[in-house]
């Protein structure tokens, strides 16, 4: 069975611009959530989608948005990029995404913001 | 407000050794209590995971031992083997989400 791919693999974006990821999960899991990882501030969660409902969402500005699709595909846009943003963005599923099912991470999206 | 403390930030150990990581959390809501092994260039993958109605799991050579009423859980990786280098995140959860620790980068040395 394939993991959860992510594309694109790395990104180069400019201050002010925006950026749309992709995440496909496991086949059959209905959760996806998003993570952000860097070296500071170490995994941060962004939100969590279960069939096309965002359930939980993080402690991030209104500039990171997501979205999922009805085959469990999802995207997460970030718009109006800061320095800040710069960081691995982690797609990851479950079956049920009820705290208790294994999340299964892709490799993520690495955001460089210049 | 970091809701899962991990210790240390890294470690050293000989190979055969053994590895040991402690992590904290506050909130007596977490059901779900997961470490994840992560190499550089990839994401994190799931190791071993318990719930609070059980003080210990074992798999092959990693064992997590869980204290409720201190709020505590430990990863404990036995005959430590260079490809066990990697950084592990221990993590908490709960209503569809993880709360992740700092990390703890283990060095194995041969």
């Amino acid at each position: 069975k394939a993991g959860v791919t992510q594309t694109p693999r790395y990104l180069i974006k400019t201050r002010g611009q925006q950026v749309t990821l992709s995440c496909s999960p496991i086949s059959g899991h209905r959760s996806v959530s998003w993570y952000q990882q860097t070296p500071g501030q170490g995994l941060q969660f962004l939100f969590e989608y279960f069939s096309e409902t965002q359930r939980n969402k993080g402690n991030f500005p209104g500039r990171f948005s997501g979205r999922q699709f009805s085959n469990s595909r999802s995207e997460m846009n970030v718009s109006t990029l800061e320095l800040g943003d710069s960081a691995l963005y982690l797609c990851a599923s479950s079956l049920a995404g009820d705290g208790g099912s294994p999340l299964h991470f892709g490799n993520g999206t690495r955001l460089t913001v210049t | 407000q970091q809701q899962v403390k991990q210790s240390p930030q890294s470690l050293i150990v000989q190979k055969g050794g053994i590895s040991i990581i402690n992590c904290a959390y506050e909130n007596t809501a977490f059901d779900y209590f997961p470490w994840y092994q992560q190499f550089p260039g990839k994401g994190p993958a799931l190791l071993i995971a318990i719930r609070p109605d059980v003080s210990e799991k074992k798999e092959g050579r990693f064992t997590i031992s869980f204290n409720k009423s201190a709020k505590q859980f430990s990863l404990h990786i036995m005959d430590s083997q260079p490809g066990d280098s990697a950084t592990y995140f221990c993590a908490a959860g709960n209503d569809y989400k993880l709360s992740f620790g700092a990390g703890t980068t283990v060095t194995v040395r041969a």
